[in-house]
């Protein structure tokens, strides 16, 4: 069974770095499967920030692209989010989750339990 | 805003069928996977690609979809399908981005 766990600072200043780490346990993060980052701001709905693939190939929202980079560590089993410049409208629940991609095919068959981080001084 | 559009909110009488849909161009190219959500709580894989369930979840849920447009029904709704369903697929650019629909919250009455 693959569980993914997000850990990350809560709390971020105005115009900071936000900064998430995704540990994956019970498989392997270079199995043919991508890695994405999913985030949920309070009382909205779902927001798709990007996805990585353990070769490092990348996909990003181009609405976040210029500030969000997603890479992984292959040693440790983990993916990891940066998104700068924060502002208040990046407080959000973040999500990490495992994509299964293929042809006409995509779904996130695993998630993280989600980590509220707070853009506040 | 969304690529793909769902009704905001529908509701249905315990015991009857609903049906949540899900608009967009690009689900003439890709299948919509489907996911509810509860307050609190990580989203939760209910149906992907052509009308598959992963273990655990209900038969009660079904998945179609027709053209531009992918449906989530529940047949037999029961008190704990009260939830947030979301539809999520690609992008329509050719970029292959993935896209969630706005999401619809299902009353159960």
């Amino acid at each position: 069974q693959v569980q993914l766990q997000e850990s990350g600072p809560g709390l971020v200043k105005p115009s900071g770095t936000l900064s998430l780490t995704c540990a994956v346990s019970g498989g392997s993060i270079s199995s043919s499967n991508w890695w994405s980052w999913v985030r949920q701001p309070p009382g909205k709905g779902l927001e798709w920030i990007g996805e990585i693939y353990h070769s490092g190939s990348t996909n990003y929202n181009p609405s976040l692209k210029s500030r969000v980079t997603i890479s992984v560590d292959k040693s440790k089993n983990q993916f990891s989010l940066k998104l700068s410049s924060v502002t208040a409208a990046d407080t959000a629940v973040y999500y990490c989750a495992r994509v299964l991609l293929s042809g006409s095919y995509s779904h996130f068959d695993y998630w993280g339990q989600g980590t509220l981080v707070t853009v506040s001084s | 805003s969304s690529e793909l559009t769902q009704d905001p909110a529908v509701s249905v009488a315990l015991g009857q069928t609903v049906r949540i849909t899900c608009q967009g161009d690009s689900l003439r190219s890709y299948y919509a996977s489907w996911y509810q959500q509860k307050p609190g709580q990580a989203p939760v894989l209910v149906i992907y690609g052509k009308n598959n369930r992963p273990s655990g979840i209900p038969d009660r849920f079904s998945g179609s979809s027709s053209g531009n447009t992918a449906s989530l029904t529940i047949t037999g709704a029961q008190a704990e399908d009260e939830a947030d369903y979301y539809c999520n697929s690609r992008d329509s650019s050719g970029n292959h981005l993935g896209v969630f629909g706005g999401g619809t919250k299902l009353t159960v009455l």
